[in-house]
């Protein structure tokens, strides 16, 4: 069965705060994705990975890091937590195929509280 | 820029009723159209999805046809049911892309 976990299901830091989401899949996917997901603004993509140690900004990559050391582990780092990080951070993978995206998989998301 | 539209919720509706959700896409060329759904404290996961125009996505008793003229994917539903309450995403993909642009969802709720 795929899997895809994420480390945290609640989260609480401060501000100033060096935050660490860790997301982990078990299927040998090439692609990985950090989305961060708010009421009445939908998903959006922070990072994208499409190798190990590959990475590509999304649309609101200020503020977040990634990395990507091995094929299944990939983290997103918060340098210096801030209130308006506060939000649901959603991991995704899928393989990587030519012609087109394949079937993203989900995590259970990390509901991240920055106080 | 390209952008995808999804009706605005919420959406209550007493089981056995129709369902429709809206989806319209602006985006140039041939994109891939999804619908996701995501079941309350769950992560996303693949309800249906049309690689090219006039194909018809089908799961769980959901449709969705790929209407190129009409650049819409709505999704519909005959009689919907208490355990589909969730919120509902549209999305696509553009020029064999691997990444998704996702709607705003739409959340509904089915009461018995």
């Amino acid at each position: 069965d795929v899997k895809v976990t994420q480390s945290s299901r609640y989260l609480v830091k401060r501000t100033g705060e060096k935050v660490f989401l860790e997301c982990v899949q078990d299927m040998d996917h090439e692609n990985m994705f950090w989305y961060r997901q708010d009421p009445g603004l939908g998903l959006r993509l922070i990072y994208f990975s499409y190798d190990v140690k590959m990475k590509e900004k999304g649309d609101i990559p200020e503020g977040y890091s990634v990395s990507r050391e091995k094929k299944e582990r990939f983290s997103l780092i918060l340098e210096s937590a801030s209130t308006n990080q506060t939000s649901m951070y959603l991991c995704a993978s899928s393989f990587a195929r030519t012609g087109g995206p394949d079937t993203q998989y989900f995590g259970p998301g990390t509901r991240l509280t920055v106080l | 820029g390209d952008s995808v539209t999804q009706m605005e919720g919420p959406v209550t509706l007493s089981e056995e009723a129709f369902l429709t959700i809206n989806c319209t896409y602006t985006a140039t060329g041939y994109p891939s159209l999804f619908w996701y759904v995501q079941y309350p404290g769950e992560g996303l996961q693949l309800l249906l999805k049309a690689t090219k125009a006039d194909d018809k996505g089908s799961n769980k008793g959901f449709e969705a046809t790929y209407r190129k003229e009409t650049t819409s994917f709505h999704l519909e539903k005959g009689s919907v049911q208490v355990s589909d309450s969730a919120v509902y995403f549209c999305a696509y993909s553009q020029g064999g892309s691997e990444k998704l642009v996702f709607g705003k969802g739409t959340k509904l709720t089915v009461n018995p």
